[in-house]
């Protein structure tokens, strides 16, 4: 049974590129959230798709925005970017029940802003 | 603004011994409390997740929650250095999404 997988590892990307990352989410789980993670804080909550539409948003720009496909899988996409959006990017999976908020992350994305 | 605290450490330990690792949260409504280990580098993993008040053991892990102080803590019994880890807690409450804190570095020495 697959868990959640991203895509791709590592990216290194200029000041002011656009970025896409990708994620899959276990096996079973329909709802797709993203964090950011800086070096040395905690995961913040940047925002949840479910059946394909946003969800719920956390205190990010405009400039992060989102997708979510048929077969849960989403993209997280980064326009304008910033050398501060440098961190590890988490995309966690979880069941259809709202009430079981257990997430299980892939192994992250690491992106570099140069 | 929900909040979770915890002390970021770091927490050093022997081997063997008993690692305790504490949490307090804003949020009186939460509702549901988790443990997550990250190792450096890596992805947080899911260890422990608890609901009502009292302990829930797994293993060498036992989650305590008292929600009338706000507080949620971790026990690790016979510490191995495997277990050195930054260690976060985060808590969820009506809008069933996490909020997590910064973590705790425990580090245990042989």
């Amino acid at each position: 049974d697959a868990g959640v997988t991203q895509s791709p590892t590592h990216l290194i990307k200029t000041r002011g590129q656009q970025v896409t990352l990708r994620c899959s989410p276990k096996s079973g789980h329909d709802t797709v959230s993203w964090y950011q993670q800086a070096l040395g804080q905690g995961p913040q909550f940047i925002f949840q798709y479910y059946e394909e539409e946003e969800r719920q948003r956390g205190n990010f720009p405009d400039r992060f925005s989102g997708h979510q496909f048929p077969n849960y899988s989403s993209e997280l996409n980064v326009n304008a970017l910033l050398l501060g959006d440098s961190a590890l990017y988490l995309c966690a999976s979880s069941p259809t029940d709202f009430m079981n908020t257990e997430a299980f992350f892939g192994q992250g994305t690491r992106l570099t802003v140069v | 603004q929900k909040e979770v605290e915890q002390n970021s450490g770091p927490l050093s330990v022997p081997e063997g011994a008993i690692a305790s690792l504490n949490c307090t949260y804003s949020d009186r409504v939460s509702q549901s409390f988790f443990w997550y280990r990250q190792y450096s580098g890596k992805s947080p993993e899911l260890i422990m997740s608890i609901y009502s008040n009292g302990d829930k053991e797994d293993g060498r892990f036992t989650a305590q929650l008292n929600k009338a102080s706000q507080y949620v803590s971790l026990l690790i019994r016979d510490s191995q250095p495997s277990d050195s880890a930054t260690y976060l807690c985060a808590v969820s409450g009506g809008s069933y999404i996490p909020t997590f804190g910064r973590g705790t570095s425990l580090i245990v020495h042989p």
